[in-house]
């Protein structure tokens, strides 16, 4: 069972446009909620992460938006440059399980330049 | 210095062979993983052990076995490989604050299988 839902499974976008990932859950009870950036020929490295207190996060060009009613929330890149280009995981966990992290299925975003 | 570090980064072998990926961490975590990635990039978790003692075991042939000798190493021992074992396999560990995990992974090991 999936609990993490991610779409598009891969994207294309050109240099200076917006790049947005998708993702929605089922568990009312995850409480934490990161993305994760994976170089090719790397692992995956923590991004940027949001708790559902607040709706949106932002650093630099990269802004998380979350809606809990919806149980949806979503990466956005502005200005997406060519080395933007990776991998792309959403991450859901909630505290009362030990926090482990369920992955979502990776969003393959890939800037032209 | 590298937090969390893999040794093979490749590994070519015929079917059938034994081979082992060793994993590494310095950060002081309590809790390792190791996962598989396919070529559609995505990550299965395989196992987690938390100070040395399993405690998550997906639905993984028993032809894989974690090992962990010490909080700081998890090691992961596959008999009889196969050509679906083929993958990059993931070592990562974590710590929790707040309620909110970080997991930190390694470069990857590229198992080709034969």
């Amino acid at each position: 069972q999936q609990q993490v839902k991610q779409s598009p499974q891969s994207l294309i976008v050109q240099k200076g446009g917006i790049s947005i990932i998708n993702c929605a859950y089922e568990n009312t009870a995850f409480d934490y909620f990161p993305w994760y950036q994976q170089f090719p020929g790397k692992g995956p490295a923590l991004l940027i992460a949001i708790r559902p207190d607040v709706s949106e996060k932002k650093e630099g060009r990269f802004t998380i938006s979350f809606n809990k009613s919806a149980k949806q929330f979503s990466l956005h890149i502005m200005d997406s440059q060519p080395g933007d280009s990776a991998t792309y995981f959403c991450a859901a966990s909630k505290e009362t399980s030990g926090s482990r992290l369920t992955f979502g299925e990776g969003t393959q975003l890939t800037v032209n330049p | 210095d590298t937090a969390v570090s893999q040794t093979p980064k490749y590994l070519v072998t015929q079917m059938g062979n034994d081979k082992s990926i060793k994993c590494e961490q310095n950060l002081g975590h309590d809790t390792m993983y190791w996962y598989k990635q396919d070529s559609k990039k995505f990550l299965k978790i395989m196992f987690s052990y938390n100070n040395k003692e399993l405690i998550i075991n997906e639905t993984v042939p028993n032809r894989f076995s974690p090992k962990s000798p010490d909080k700081a190493h998890l090691n992961l021992h596959i008999n009889s490989l196969e050509l679906g074992d083929s993958a990059v396999y993931f070592c990562a560990s974590s710590q929790v604050y707040r309620g909110q995990e970080t997991q930190y992974f390694g470069p990857g090991t590229r198992l080709l299988v034969l």
